[in-house]
């Protein structure tokens, strides 16, 4: 069974700075891995996806790397912003079935002003 | 507006009840799914669904039922709650598993005393 481990599960650091947010899988064999953005008392947002046969996507001040065959996958964020404070989860989807898709838990971070 | 909408966004209800969570999506996305978000488990799937009147079950699926006689909506009922079913409940939706991105609503915070 796929499992996703996020560290670490909260993170707090002062506004300016990049960081890097680790997300892990067990079994390599997958379609694509997520990013997600979740607020308090929100749903989740989709940051960034990357298919299996990619290395890398960006949007803005994000950039996700993804290694299939070390199974992970990292969140860069540029010049954090204390609008950047979140719950961020990756996601990873394997099997091809629309049940396929397995969550991390989460990295709580506050980017302090 | 466009997007994927729940209702109702709070709900209090009693053991033994049957409550229904109601999803509507404007996009005519063919995948559309139900999670539960508790702390500890993260994310669970409950039903999926892949196309009207095609349903399918997830991870976490005893003592919900769904229905999808139109694309655009996906009830999730839980015919007798129960105090574990307290919970948060997302809806989601996606135009395909593999390539595309998946789109939450804000959610439905169930309280069952």
């Amino acid at each position: 069974k796929q499992e996703v481990t996020q560290i670490p599960a909260a993170l707090s650091v002062p506004e300016g700075e990049n960081l890097v947010l680790n997300c892990s899988f067990t079994d390599s064999a997958i379609y694509n891995l997520q990013w997600f953005r979740q607020d308090p008392g929100k749903g989740l947002t989709s940051l960034l996806l990357i298919q299996s046969s990619q290395r890398e996507q960006t949007s803005g001040r994000l950039n996700a790397s993804l290694d299939k065959s070390s199974g992970r996958s990292t969140l860069y964020i540029a010049a954090s912003q204390p609008g950047d404070s979140a719950t961020y989860l990756c996601a990873v989807l394997a099997g091809g079935g629309a049940d396929g898709l397995t969550f991390g838990k989460g990295t709580h971070l506050i980017i302090q002003p | 507006d466009a997007g994927i909408t729940q209702s109702p966004r709070y709900k209090i209800t009693e053991t033994g009840r049957q409550v229904t969570l109601m999803c509507h999506q404007t996009w005519s996305h063919s995948y559309m799914f139900w999670y539960r978000q508790d702390l500890g488990h993260g994310l669970r799937l409950i039903y999926y669904s892949a196309a009207a009147d095609i349903t399918d079950k997830g991870e976490v699926p005893d003592g919900y039922v769904v229905s999808r006689s139109k694309t655009e909506n996906f009830p999730l009922t839980l015919e007798s709650a129960t105090r574990s079913q307290t919970s948060v409940y997302f809806c989601a939706s996606s135009g395909t598993v593999v390539n595309e991105k998946l789109f939450f609503g804000s959610g439905t915070q169930l309280s069952v005393l």
